[in-house]
């Protein structure tokens, strides 16, 4: 079974402060892959990104960035010189490659507070 | 490209009613997938469908059900509400081709039983 652990429930920052969110996942699947989610107050998640196994290149974009190690299971997320805007809650999750379902498991979730 | 759209918004039922959700994927999506959100168990899957096939089905009781048709809307009904169902249930549209696993949301139903 897939787990995916968010082991920070709630952060502070200051605004222009950097933050990372941490990610571990644990699967069996030599093929996965992995996501994050942004939740606003809205409710809707937004899909940020994308990462499959077999690419552990890491990717910028813009303020964010993404560290993706296999060797310890994490994908973790960093936001740079952090906004008000960025204030939501943050979730990683995994898709299992070939099971022919698009079934995600997530984790529990971070939820970032940047105070102006 | 319109994003994907839920009906309603929000919802308040009583225990014992039956609700069906509705969601209408990204144009030229092919898999719907439906979730439920709580603050205790968090982000839950509840079922996928493709071509009008559920594929997968999570870890909840009969009471919970869907369809999709043709056109890759699909519906999720709950029977018999219980105090327990309420949540925010968000869909999920995919492209479902190899290689495209990115799953984009829609605004989600507030279900709320009374």
């Amino acid at each position: 079974a897939q787990k995916v652990t968010q082991a920070q429930t709630e952060i502070s920052v200051v605004e222009k402060e950097d933050v990372t969110l941490d990610c571990v996942y644990e699967t069996r699947d030599t093929t996965y892959y992995l996501f994050w989610y942004k939740q606003p107050p809205s409710g809707e998640l937004v899909f940020l990104i994308r990462r499959n196994s077999f690419d552990e290149q890491n990717e910028i974009s813009g303020r964010y960035s993404w560290n993706f190690q296999k060797s310890t299971s994490s994908f973790n997320f960093t936001i740079t010189a952090s906004q008000v805007v960025d204030s939501a809650v943050y979730f990683c999750a995994l898709i299992r490659g070939g099971a022919g379902s698009y079934q995600l498991t997530f984790g529990k979730g971070t939820k970032l507070s940047v105070i102006p | 490209k319109a994003g994907v759209t839920q009906t309603p918004r929000y919802l308040i039922k009583t225990r014992g009613q039956q609700v069906t959700l509705s969601c209408s994927p990204i144009s030229g999506h092919r898999s719907v997938s439906w979730y439920q959100q709580t603050p205790g168990q968090g982000l839950q899957f509840l079922f996928e469908y493709f071509s009008e096939t559920q594929r997968n089905k999570g870890n909840f009781p009969g009471r919970f059900s869907g369809r999709q048709f043709s056109n890759s809307r699909s519906e999720m009904n709950v029977s018999t509400l219980e105090l327990g169902d309420s949540a925010l249930y968000l869909c999920a549209s995919s492209l479902a081709f190899t290689g495209s696993y990115e799953q984009y949301f829609g605004p989600g139903t507030r279900l709320t039983v009374t």
